[in-house]
C-alpha cells in the first residue's frame, strides 16, 4: 500500500544552519504530499503541501519539491531558528488510501542558539 | 475561524470511569476525525465521520465510542479504559474527505489522557 518513509531523528542543528529532512514515498497512483509540524504540547499544523509532480510547496522559509522520478518530498530550510524546534511529519494521501492520511514516523528537530 | 477546539486539554481517569472528549469546529468542514498519538509516534487514525455519519472505524475497541451530534461537533466517549490507552487524542477536520488530492487536515491541540 501507499506509504511514506522519513529519515530517522533526532536532528540537532545550530541556529542559521541548513536543514534537510528526507522523505520518500511509495504509491501506486498520484498522491498528494504534505509536511506537518508539531510543536511541543500541540496538535499538528500543515506546513506545506504539493499535489502533483514538480510542484514546490513553501511556507515560513521551508520548501519541498514533489519529485516523481526519485519519489521524494524532502523538506529544506536555508537558515533555521530556535523557534523551528519541533517534530516534522511527512504525509501522503491519495484515492488509493481510502480517505486516510498516512504519516511518516516523524523527525524531531532541535535548534540550539 | 480556522480552529479546531478540543476540551479538556488534560484528563486523568481511572479504569472504571466514564468520560468524554469534545471537539468543535466552525469552518463548515464536513469530515471529522479522531486520531490517537503515543509519545514520539505519528498519529494513528481511529474514526472518520463524513456528513455526520461514521465512515471509517479502524478496528478500535468498543471502550471508545465516537459520536457526531452535528456537523460542528465530535465527541469521543470513554469507558473502562486501560492504562495502555494513555495517549494524546487529536481531533481533526477537513472540508471533505481526504484522498481527493487537495484536502488538508486541520488539527486541534489534543487532549492528553492518562489512565490510572
Amino acid at each position: 500500500g501507499d506509504s511514506v518513509t522519513q529519515m530517522e531523528g533526532p536532528v540537532t542543528l545550530s541556529e542559521e544552519a541548513f536543514l534537510t529532512i528526507n522523505c520518500t514515498y511509495t504509491a501506486t497512483g498520484y498522491p498528494s504530499l504534505f509536511w506537518y509540524v508539531q510543536y511541543p504540547g500541540e496538535g499538528l499544523q500543515l506546513l506545506l503541501k504539493a499535489t502533483k509532480a514538480d510542484d514546490k510547496g513553501s511556507n515560513k522559509g521551508f520548501e519541498a519539491t514533489y519529485r516523481k522520478e526519485t519519489t521524494s518530498f524532502h523538506l529544506e530550510k536555508g537558515s533555521v531558528q530556535v523557534s523551528d524546534s519541533a517534530v516534522y511529519f511527512c504525509a501522503l494521501t491519495s484515492s488509493n488510501t481510502g480517505n486516510q492520511f498516512y504519516f511518516g514516523t516523524g523527525t524531531s528537530l532541535t535548534v540550539i542558539p | 475561524d480556522t480552529e479546531v477546539t478540543q476540551t479538556p486539554k488534560h484528563l486523568v481517569m481511572g479504569m472504571t470511569n466514564k468520560k468524554s472528549l469534545k471537539c468543535e469546529q466552525h469552518m463548515g468542514h464536513r469530515a471529522m476525525y479522531w486520531y490517537k498519538q503515543k509519545a514520539k509516534k505519528p498519529p494513528e487514525l481511529m474514526f472518520v465521520y463524513s456528513y455526520e455519519k461514521l465512515s471509517i472505524n479502524e478496528s478500535v475497541p468498543s471502550r471508545f465510542s465516537p459520536e457526531c451530534p452535528n456537523s460542528s461537533l465530535l465527541n469521543l466517549h470513554l469507558h473502562a479504559l486501560q492504562p495502555e490507552d494513555s495517549a494524546l487524542y487529536l481531533c481533526a477536520s477537513s472540508r471533505g474527505l481526504t484522498g481527493t488530492g487537495d484536502e488538508k487536515l486541520f488539527f486541534g491541540s489534543g487532549t492528553q489522557l492518562s489512565v490510572l
